[in-house]
């Protein structure tokens, strides 16, 4: 069964730092990424999605992730974070098999931007 | 507006005590499930549902049933609700036929069982 590892449980940063969580899947087969966001109290959203083609998915408000085959990662990236950005975050991974629907998430990482 | 829904948003109930989560979309996906939410173990899926009539266990399926008679319902049911069931419930639909398996998340439900 696939899993799915988020390193950064919590991570605290000033306004215009640039972040980057890590996110590590443990299948061998091919997958579809994915990442979500949840701002406090309310429900997932999607920030981005790889399915194929460019490994550099760029997704909403300035979010952008890299998967690398290699090293089974698909690490989310932004250049400048916003303290509108507090919120948490989570990787997932679904098979392209017929069980495509079925999404592994990561435990989450917590992002808290300060003013 | 395509949506999920959910019902009720919280609920604070006893243990032992039969309940019923519904949940609704308008998208015509076939594809729904359940997760639940807890600190620190990210979200967990407790049954799906791959169309009508159709469903299956998750990770966490223990204690809960499903059921699945319309397309546009999957209905998460606690027989007998105990208090490990506390927790923040998500139900999710998507479409096969987009091919990409993006799932559309309901606004949660929060369940207290005392």
């Amino acid at each position: 069964a696939q899993s799915v590892s988020q390193h950064n449980h919590h991570v605290i940063l000033s306004e215009a730092a640039s972040l980057e969580l890590g996110c590590n899947y443990s299948y061998g087969g091919t997958v579809n990424l994915f990442w979500y966001v949840q701002y406090p109290g309310q429900h997932l959203q999607l920030l981005l999605k790889y399915f194929s083609g460019d490994p550099l998915v760029k997704g909403i408000k300035g979010f952008e992730a890299e998967f690398i085959k290699s090293k089974f990662s698909f690490n989310l990236r932004k250049p400048s974070v916003q303290w509108s950005d507090t919120a948490e975050y989570f990787c997932a991974v679904s098979l392209t098999t017929g069980g495509g629907n079925k999404l592994t998430f990561g435990t989450g990482t917590q992002l808290k931007v300060e003013l | 507006e395509a949506q999920v829904t959910q019902n009720p948003r919280y609920l604070i109930t006893v243990t032992g005590k039969k309940l019923t989560v519904t949940c609704s979309q308008n998208m015509n996906h076939e594809y729904m499930s359940w997760y639940r939410q807890d600190p620190g173990l990210g979200l967990r899926q407790i049954y799906y549902s791959m169309n009508v009539e159709v469903t299956d266990k998750g990770d966490v399926p223990e204690g809960y049933k499903v059921s699945r008679k319309e397309k546009r319902n999957f209905p998460l049911i606690l027989e007998s609700p105990s208090p490990n069931q506390t927790s923040l419930y998500f139900c999710a639909s998507s479409s096969h036929r987009q091919g990409s398996y993006e799932q559309y998340f309901g606004p949660g439900t929060r369940l207290t069982v005392t």
